[in-house]
């Protein structure tokens, strides 16, 4: 069975500065997507960026960006020029074509200090 | 386009009661999906529908919940009795294929079993 482990319940940033959100999986599966979901307070749930597997080149979305490192089985994000709006619960998820559902980390509270 | 509409955001209930949640996906998506969050834990794949039918219901936790989605548009999710543990963040999420296909996410139903 896969599973997605985020091991930083909680993580603070300066605002401007630079963070990185901790994600690993375990998976057999060599068909896969990993995707970075973002939950604001107001609680819509926002994708923030995906990753195919079989891609090597590391996916960016403007000041988001993954470290995407298939053989350690880990996915990090790291948000550059930290805004207060990016003050959200950051989720990782693993997909597989197969299965179809998403599995889901148990998240990191990021907030971000003015 | 409108996204994924969910109602009510917030239902408190007493143990025993029925509630019934419901979504309506982007327009044009087949694939619906309902997942949930009990507090402090992973968010939980419940079933997937692809239009009308029921592709995967193995995540749902026993007979007391009941999911449709006649017409293959909007879905309920229907918990009769509802029980204390059923206390959580309700979530409906639409793509538009399977498999390696985004899925976008509802704002999600805070339902509180007293």
């Amino acid at each position: 069975a896969q599973t997605v482990t985020q091991s930083q319940p909680e993580m603070s940033v300066q605002e401007a500065e630079t963070v990185t959100l901790s994600c690993t999986y375990d998976t057999s599966e060599s068909d896969y997507y990993l995707f970075w979901y973002k939950q604001p307070p107001s609680r819509q749930m926002i994708l923030v960026i995906r990753q195919e597997a079989y891609k090597q080149q590391n996916a960016t979305e403007n000041r988001f960006s993954v470290n995407f490192q298939k053989a350690a089985k880990s996915f990090s994000l790291k948000i550059s020029d930290s805004q207060l709006g990016d003050a959200a619960m950051y989720f990782c998820a693993f997909l597989s074509r197969s299965q179809g559902n998403l599995i889901f980390g148990k998240g990191t509270k990021l907030s971000v200090k003015p | 386009e409108a996204g994924v509409t969910q109602f009510p955001s917030h239902s408190v209930i007493e143990k025993g009661q029925t509630v019934t949640l419901r979504c309506d996906p982007i327009s044009g998506h087949d694939n619906l999906y309902w997942y949930r969050r009990v507090m402090g834990k992973e968010i939980k794949f419940l079933l997937h529908f692809v239009k009308e039918s029921k592709q995967d219901e193995s995540g749902m936790p026993n007979n007391r919940f009941l999911a449709e989605r006649t017409g293959g548009t909007y879905s309920t999710l229907k918990v009769q009795p509802a029980e204390l543990e059923d206390s959580g963040v309700y979530f409906c999420a639409s793509s538009q294929g399977t498999g390696a296909d985004t899925q976008y996410f509802g704002p999600g139903t805070r339902l509180t079993v007293l």
